[in-house]
């Protein structure tokens, strides 16, 4: 079963880049590398996926090294609404994505 | 559009009272999902739909069980709630298949379950 492996928590300023990594050494080779944001009260929200080398939209970028074994999440400039938990998601591998493992997400803290 | 939609937005129950949680969404999407989150945890798979009239376990099936009433509606029921079972349930929705295969989940709210 895919498993991934994040950070528990980071701090930051406002402002700085930050950089997430995740771990996920048995993914499959079918499987997307998805990243959600989680405000408290309220449920995930989709940030950015990918599959290899780099993805960037309007709100992250994505690093995804060609082993695949890894990825990184970049924020730039982040402010303090940023202060969320980010779960870096990949599938099990075997069951067609369905079971998506979500693990304990990395708490950032955005600080003045 | 509305989303996902959930209710109720909180509930409390007795141990061994049952009840059944709503989930419905309005963006034509195929499969649709149940997960539980605790305090402090990620969120865990109860339960998916790939298709209308399909659904499969996920990691905590246990003490559960779902409908999928149509192609909108998705249902979670707890036949005899327990303690362990307090936890915020969320409900998601994707096109097709969701999180690994490249199909973004689309959240519902949250229904916070507390069993007393």
């Amino acid at each position: 079963l895919a498993k991934t492996t994040q950070p528990i928590s980071m701090d930051s300023y406002e402002g700085q880049e930050v950089n997430i990594t995740c771990s996920h050494n048995n993914i499959a080779t079918n499987d997307y590398i998805t990243w959600y944001q989680q405000f408290p009260s309220q449920g995930p929200r989709f940030i950015i996926q990918g599959y290899k080398t780099k993805v960037t939209n309007e709100v992250a970028s994505l690093f995804i090294p060609a082993d695949r074994k890894s990825s990184t999440l970049s924020l730039p400039r982040v402010s303090l609404s940023d202060t969320a938990v980010y779960y870096c998601l990949v599938g099990d591998g075997n069951t067609g994505g369905f079971k998506t493992i979500f693990g304990a997400g990395t708490r950032l803290f955005v600080k003045a | 559009n509305a989303g996902v939609t959930q209710t109720p937005k909180f509930q409390v129950l007795k141990t061994g009272q049952s009840m059944t949680l709503q989930c419905a969404q309005d963006m034509n999407h195929n499969s649709m999902y149940w997960y539980r989150q605790d305090p402090g945890m990620g969120l865990r798979l109860i339960y998916y739909s790939a298709s209308e009239g399909t659904t499969d376990k996920g990691e905590v099936p246990n003490g559960y069980n779902v409908s999928r009433l149509n192609k909108r509606e998705f249902s979670l029921r707890l036949e005899s709630a327990a303690p362990s079972q307090t936890s915020v349930y969320f409900c998601a929705s994707s096109y097709d298949r969701g999180g690994s295969r490249g199909e973004t989940q689309y959240f519902g709210p949250g229904t916070r379950l507390l069993v007393l």
